[in-house]
């Protein structure tokens, strides 16, 4: 099955700077990346996604990036603001809701910005 | 918020205990899956119902049971609760089985 690995598991930046997210993925057949923010107490928020036909997004200050032949993606969060404080999670799939085999998870990476 | 919406908040239940977790998909929507997060972890994938039937499922054992709803809404059933079932169970809804999944609150569970 797929395994996603996530780095920094904690990030700390000062507020305006910008912070990135790094993900690997083993699954070559996988073609759907999501990120979610989890905020204390809530269920993920999906901030931005990126399927394989493309290399890079944008959304405002967040991007992300997708390097299929070396398996990875990242995720850009520029000019950072204290409301962007929380954990924020990759996950990859065969389909945009995972399909029959779900979205697979990193472990997460808890990003906490400094004012 | 996305629509997606789970009762209860929290529950404690004891060891072998039965517990039974729901969820209101958004309005549209008729794929539901079911994720378990522990603390500190990302979630992870306990199975997906399409129109009412179980079209995928992880690596959980069969006493986690779950239904889909004529109005897919649905229901995961734990049984012979354990002490590491103790997490956060978060449901996510989309429109189509490939759609693009918005979770709910989820569910604090605690097995003592």
């Amino acid at each position: 099955g797929e395994n996603v690995e996530q780095h920094p598991s904690t990030l700390s930046v000062q507020e305006g700077d910008s912070a990135v997210i790094k993900c690997t993925y083993s699954d070559s057949a996988s073609n759907y990346f999501p990120w979610y923010k989890q905020e204390l107490g809530k269920g993920p928020q999906l901030i931005i996604d990126i399927r394989s036909n493309v290399g890079e997004k944008k959304d405002q200050r967040i991007a992300v990036t997708l390097n299929k032949t070396a398996k990875h993606f990242s995720l850009h969060i520029t000019e950072t603001q204290p409301e962007d404080s929380a954990v924020y999670f990759c996950a990859a799939s065969r389909g945009s809701g995972g399909g029959a085999d779900g979205l697979t998870f990193g472990k997460g990476t808890h990003l906490i910005i400094q004012p | 918020e996305t629509g997606v919406t789970q009762s209860p908040t929290h529950l404690i239940k004891t060891r072998g205990q039965q517990v039974t977790l729901r969820c209101s998909s958004q309005s549209g929507h008729n794929t539901v899956s079911w994720y378990q997060q522990a603390l500190g972890q990302g979630p992870q994938f306990i199975f997906q119902y399409y129109r009412e039937e179980e079209n995928g499922r992880g690596n959980f054992p069969p006493r986690f049971s779950g239904l889909q709803f004529p109005n897919y809404s649905s229901e995961l059933n734990v049984n012979a609760l354990e002490l590491d079932d103790s997490a956060l169970y978060l449901c996510a809804s989309s429109l189509e089985q490939g759609g693009v999944a918005f979770f709910g609150q989820g569910t604090r569970l605690t097995v003592v």
